[in-house]
């Protein structure tokens, strides 16, 4: 079935520093992909998504390429800062997945980031 | 606009109990999803439904109920509370147009612990 894998955290950086938060995919057909953001004691929210690929999804500083030749969507940032600290969740969409809601999203386990000043 | 709402914000259960948690949207999305958050687990779904009157089943339905008796609402019901149902619960809504979700915005969600 449809998978998402992404890298383990929490990671800790300093202000400034470069991010990047690896996303892996498994998916049947041609899914769309997202990365949601959850700040501390908050619901989900859209940070980016790209439906196809090559397409690149960027917001706030944040971008992610949809790449299938490699199955990835990896999120960057050129420059961290403090209020980016939160939970990033990697996520897709297969309008495929006959195995359950075709409008589901499997996320993956999510990734806690902590920026320090 | 108000988005989604979720009530209540927290609730502590005694096991064996039945317990509704309440999900309104102000979008007019006709799909709906109910997630359940645990850590090192992510997010897994328990019930969608793609337009009103229809339901179906996630990932993790067992111990679970839903209805979806119009556009606007979508109750999540736990028939008899377990310990193993304590969790952050997200609705969560989306235009659903048969070729996979657009964009789900989630609700703050409601934090379950049955004891």
């Amino acid at each position: 079935g449809d998978s998402v894998t992404q890298m383990e955290g929490p990671v800790t950086l300093s202000e400034e520093a470069f991010l990047t938060i690896n996303c892996t995919y498994t998916a049947t057909g041609y899914p769309s992909l997202f990365w949601y953001v959850q700040y501390p004691g908050e619901g989900l929210q859209l940070l980016l998504k790209a439906t196809k690929a090559d397409d690149k999804g960027s917001n706030k500083g944040f971008e992610a390429t949809y790449r299938k030749e490699t199955t990835s969507f990896h999120l960057e940032k050129g420059s961290v800062q403090v209020s980016d600290s939160a939970v990033y969740f990697c996520a897709l969409s297969d309008p495929l997945n006959y195995g359950g809601s075709q409008g589901n999203l499997i996320f993956g386990k999510g990734t806690k980031l902590s920026v320090k000043p | 606009i108000a988005g989604i709402t979720q009530a209540p914000t927290s609730q502590i259960l005694a096991a064996g109990r039945r317990m509704t948690l309440r999900c309104t949207q102000d979008m007019r999305h006709n799909a709906m999803y109910w997630y359940r958050q645990d850590l090192g687990l992510g997010l897994r779904l328990i019930h969608y439904s793609n337009t009103a009157g229809t339901t179906g089943k996630g990932e993790v339905p067992d111990g679970y109920s839903v209805s979806r008796a119009n556009t606007d609402d979508f109750p999540l019901t736990l028939a008899s509370a377990v310990p193993s149902q304590t969790s952050v619960y997200f609705c969560a809504s989306s235009v659903y147009s048969g070729r996979g979700t657009d964009t789900q915005y989630f609700g703050p969600g409601t934090r379950l612990t049955v004891l």
